[in-house]
């Protein structure tokens, strides 16, 4: 298994562009998580999953947008980037809502200018 | 709501002594989960440890302790025996059973020294 796998890695974006970001997990898991870290803090959730076709906003949804067509993918999208979404993004994904049980993949680093 | 509190920003150990990250916590769930993460420097969130609120006996796994002291609303992580490898940024999180939500403490940096 691959487990979680994030792309791209790493993303500059001008102010104003729009992406998405990719989550891809072979694990079979209901549940998917986005997070962003900001330099020097901790997680915050953006949005998460329970299972294909239902999504809920997290702590701090705004100015994002999600889908969960399948169990595999949870992409995240940016509509209008702006520079307070230079972050780090990580996508997570669990089999139950048993968090201890979460994984995580390896990251995006995002840069708006 | 729920909120995680690390008051040590920072922290320095000396290799193979013990320490102690803190971690106050408040939530509103009556059923909840205590989290320790371990990121370093390459950035990956690697879990380490889990308490839940009704486990009657703190959590072991190897090294890593868990003294939940529930009355207090603290989760601190012990580290036994520091190694150079153990240099990371700790995160404490709480996740609630009726929100569906894990939610981070700011993390604390710790630079274990030979």
């Amino acid at each position: 298994n691959a487990g979680v796998t994030q792309t791209p890695k790493f993303r500059i974006l001008k102010i104003g562009q729009s992406m998405t970001l990719q989550c891809t997990q072979d694990m079979n898991h209901n549940y998917m998580y986005w997070y962003r870290q900001d330099p020097g803090m901790g997680l915050k959730l953006i949005y998460y999953s329970v299972g294909a076709g239902i999504t809920d906003k997290g702590e701090v949804p705004n100015g994002y947008n999600v889908s969960r067509s399948t169990t595999e993918d949870f992409p995240l999208r940016l509509e209008l980037a702006a520079p307070s979404q230079t972050s780090v993004y990580f996508c997570a994904s669990s089999y139950s809502n048993r968090v201890e049980t979460q994984y995580f993949g390896p990251g995006t680093r995002l840069l708006v200018l | 709501a729920q909120k995680i509190t690390q008051t040590q920003p920072g922290m320095f150990v000396q290799e193979k002594e013990a320490v102690t990250l803190d971690c106050t916590y408040d939530t509103s769930d009556p059923s909840y989960g205590l989290f320790w993460y371990k990121q370093p420097s390459s950035g990956e969130m690697i879990f380490l440890i889990y308490q839940g609120s009704y486990d009657q006996q703190n959590a072991t796994e190897g090294r890593y302790s868990l003294n939940f002291q529930k009355a207090r609303k603290s989760a601190n992580l012990v580290i036994s025996a520091s190694q150079l490898g153990d240099s990371a940024m700790y995160f404490c999180a709480v996740y609630g059973g009726a929100t569906n939500k894990l939610i981070f403490g700011t993390g604390t940096l710790l630079a274990v020294q030979p």
